[in-house]
């Protein structure tokens, strides 16, 4: 069964620090992984994906099939970056997108 | 282009009645999935659609169904509702037969209180 694990619900850093929100999955294959954001009073929108390598706002997040782990980092926070960050696992071609619990960052000066 | 609309925005029902909540997916999109949205439990995925059939379900009682129509559009139903199914409904659409590389499109939501 598919599985996505976030253990923080808040995470709360000062601007310029660091970010790391943590995810772990669960699932027997090979995974397609994603981040989702969610702004104050906005749709929840795509992020990143594992599969494009990409770094969207600073934000990058490395597959590690050992670890089963997919964490989202930023070298340095800034306050638009306070939201609810989801990550969701799709399994083989036509499974369904399940998402973890969310993790709120909050990012102050 | 627009985006993915759901409607209504806002519904407020008593225990015991039903209601059906709709989603507009983007033009071209075929899939569409729907999620249940609280604060304690995230995003719980309901079921999603492919071409008008039901591709996918989660893991919630029969009061809750759905169904897709032939211009892709879809609606979900909850029958003899309970105060816990209070929370915001999602829809999101996808353009392909799976989401790789693709994702999904989310919708602002339906919150749905029960009173």
């Amino acid at each position: 069964a598919q599985r996505v694990t976030q253990p923080e619900k808040l995470l709360s850093v000062f601007k310029g620090a660091p970010v790391e929100l943590k995810c772990n999955y669960s699932y027997s294959g090979s995974p397609e992984l994603f981040w989702y954001v969610q702004y104050s009073r906005q749709r929840l929108q795509l992020l990143l994906r594992h599969i494009s390598r990409e770094s969207i706002k600073g934000f990058t997040a490395d597959l590690n099939k050992g670890e089963t782990s997919f964490h989202l980092k930023k070298p340095f926070a800034q306050e638009e970056d306070s939201a609810m960050y989801y990550c969701a696992l799709s399994g083989q071609a036509g499974t369904a997108l399940i998402f973890g619990k969310g993790t709120t960052l909050s990012v102050s000066s | 282009k627009a985006g993915v609309t759901q409607t209504p925005r806002y519904l407020i029902k008593t225990r015991g009645q039903q209601v059906t909540l709709s989603c507009s997916p983007i033009s071209g999109h075929r899939s569409v999935s729907w999620y249940q949205q609280t604060p304690g439990q995230g995003l719980q995925f309901l079921f999603e659609y492919f071409s008008e059939t039901q591709r996918n379900k989660g893991n919630f009682p029969g009061r809750f169904s759905g169904r897709q129509f032939s211009n892709s559009r879809s609606e979900m139903n909850v029958s003899t509702l309970e105060l816990g199914d209070s929370a915001l409904y999602l829809c999101a659409s996808s353009p392909g037969s799976n989401t790789l590389n693709y994702g999904y499109t989310f919708g602002s939501g339906t919150r749905l209180t029960v009173v």
